[in-house]
């Protein structure tokens, strides 16, 4: 979606922390998504941070906004085989009714 | 719950033809989306459904495209007629309005290939 930017590719070493980053326009965002798509297979729901939060940590998972750069991050430490997919961040707001808007996708290749 | 369900998982059709992609979504959701994902174009909105009312079809690329939500447990979404252009990944998604924490649930998609 043209509100939320990502970018598009990352290859990262097995072992090594993953890090993938998203931009959104909308200073009224509520709720800030990362979606997890594997091949084959729809999207799925990884972790979501309220927008009164600057972090949020969950397993090997750290998500970390900047409300006031609208920048959104989502860190995997020690990254394996299977986090290779496709990431999408995605925001929604009151004000546009809770449909969420969804970034271009980060397909990220995790090498041995 | 079992999820959102799409039926079918594939398929293929000729240019010509009319398709109907099917969606149950999860149990006492009260939203239910239709997405098209292409390499070219990522994930598009086509339309969604509160209550089973269209709410904005502002997505749906043409007049051949169309799509009913006669209950709130199942939802369809018709080509016809169908061109090869609309090959791509459908998905259907479905939240609980207000509830931002759970964001969607995505069906597994239907894969639409027409020749």
């Amino acid at each position: 979606g043209e509100d939320v930017e990502q970018s598009l590719f990352l290859s990262v070493r097995e072992g090594d922390s993953s890090v993938i980053n998203c931009t959104y326009t909308d200073s009224s965002s509520t709720y800030l998504y990362w979606y997890k798509q594997e091949p084959g297979a729809g999207l799925q729901l990884l972790t979501y941070i309220f927008s009164n939060m600057d972090m949020k940590q969950d397993q090997r998972l750290t998500v970390l906004l900047n409300k006031k750069d609208k920048h959104l991050s989502l860190r995997i430490a020690d990254t394996q085989t299977g986090d290779s997919a496709i990431y999408f961040c995605a925001e929604s707001s009151r004000s546009n009714d809770y449909k969420l808007s969804f970034g271009a996708g980060t397909t990220v290749t995790v090498r041995a | 719950d079992a999820g959102v369900i799409q039926s079918p998982r594939h398929e293929v059709t000729e240019m010509g033809q009319e398709v109907t992609l099917r969606c149950k979504p999860i149990s006492g959701h009260d939203y239910l989306f239709w997405y098209r994902q292409t390499m070219m174009r990522g994930l598009e909105l086509l339309i969604y459904f509160n209550n089973n009312v269209p709410i904005d079809d502002s997505g749906m690329p043409e007049d051949r495209f169309s799509a009913k939500m006669p209950n709130a447990s199942f939802s369809t979404l018709k080509i016809q007629p169908s061109e090869p252009r609309d090959s791509a990944v459908y998905f259907c998604a479905s939240s609980l309005k207000g509830v931002g924490n759970y964001g969607y649930t995505f069906g597994s998609g239907t894969r639409l290939t027409v020749v």
